[in-house]
């Protein structure tokens, strides 16, 4: 089944403690993107990814970091966790330039 | 930059009632237009879509017509059920001047369908 993993679903941790949440897609899409979910906000893109190697950012980069090292995963890194980076995340993932971004299911994330 | 705007509600409709959620975008090249939806504890799925003027989306009985004239890609579903009750979110995709064709997104409308 053609899917975008993500990992863990759910995930409370404190301030200033290192995290990295997980997405993986079986899809062998060249391009993946991270976006967080506010109330009243929408979706906002963090970072994204053209390929192996190739990382940028996106509208809200501030505090995270990422990897591409293997086609299939994109790890988001969130070095020091603040309280403001509390949100629910969603990594996609997406065939070269074609218009359908596939999503994982989520992570929601609490930092005390 | 690139915009999206669209009715946030929440909507409450009867079963059956007729749907209809706006959305107006602000883009300065030609973009692709998108409605995605959330159910309840999921992700987003891609709804339906249109990449040029005058072309309709349409899936699951929901439809949208991309208005350049207008600059609106407007969600409207004849009949409504309850398993429609979700988030819906109107988003647009562009290059952003680079190679990075992201997605824009509303700030999403919740739906409530009671029986």
């Amino acid at each position: 089944e053609a899917q975008v993993t993500q990992n863990p679903r759910y995930l409370i941790t404190v301030t200033g403690k290192k995290l990295t949440v997980t997405c993986s897609q079986n899809m062998n899409h060249e391009y993946m993107s991270w976006y967080r979910q506010d109330p009243g906000l929408g979706l906002r893109q963090i970072y994204y990814s053209m390929n192996v190697e190739v990382t940028d950012k996106g509208d809200v980069p501030e505090g995270y970091k990422v990897s591409r090292k293997e086609k299939r995963n994109f790890p988001l890194i969130l070095e020091s966790p603040s309280p403001n980076q509390t949100s629910l995340y969603f990594c996609a993932s997406r065939r070269g330039r074609s218009y359908e971004q596939y999503f994982g299911p989520g992570t929601r994330l609490t930092v005390t | 930059g690139n915009s999206v705007t669209q009715m946030e509600g929440p909507v409450t409709l009867s079963e059956e009632a007729f749907l209809t959620i706006n959305c107006t975008y602000t883009a300065t090249g030609y973009p692709s237009l998108f409605w995605y939806v959330q159910y309840p504890g999921e992700g987003l799925q891609l709804l339906l879509k249109a990449t040029k003027a005058d072309d309709k989306g349409s899936n699951k009985g929901f439809e949208a017509t991309y208005r350049k004239e207008t600059t609106s890609f407007h969600l409207e579903k004849g009949s409504v059920q309850v398993s429609d009750s979700a988030v819906y979110f109107c988003a647009l995709s562009d290059r952003d001047g680079g190679s990075n064709y992201k997605l824009t997104f509303g700030k999403g409308t919740l739906l409530t369908v009671n029986p």
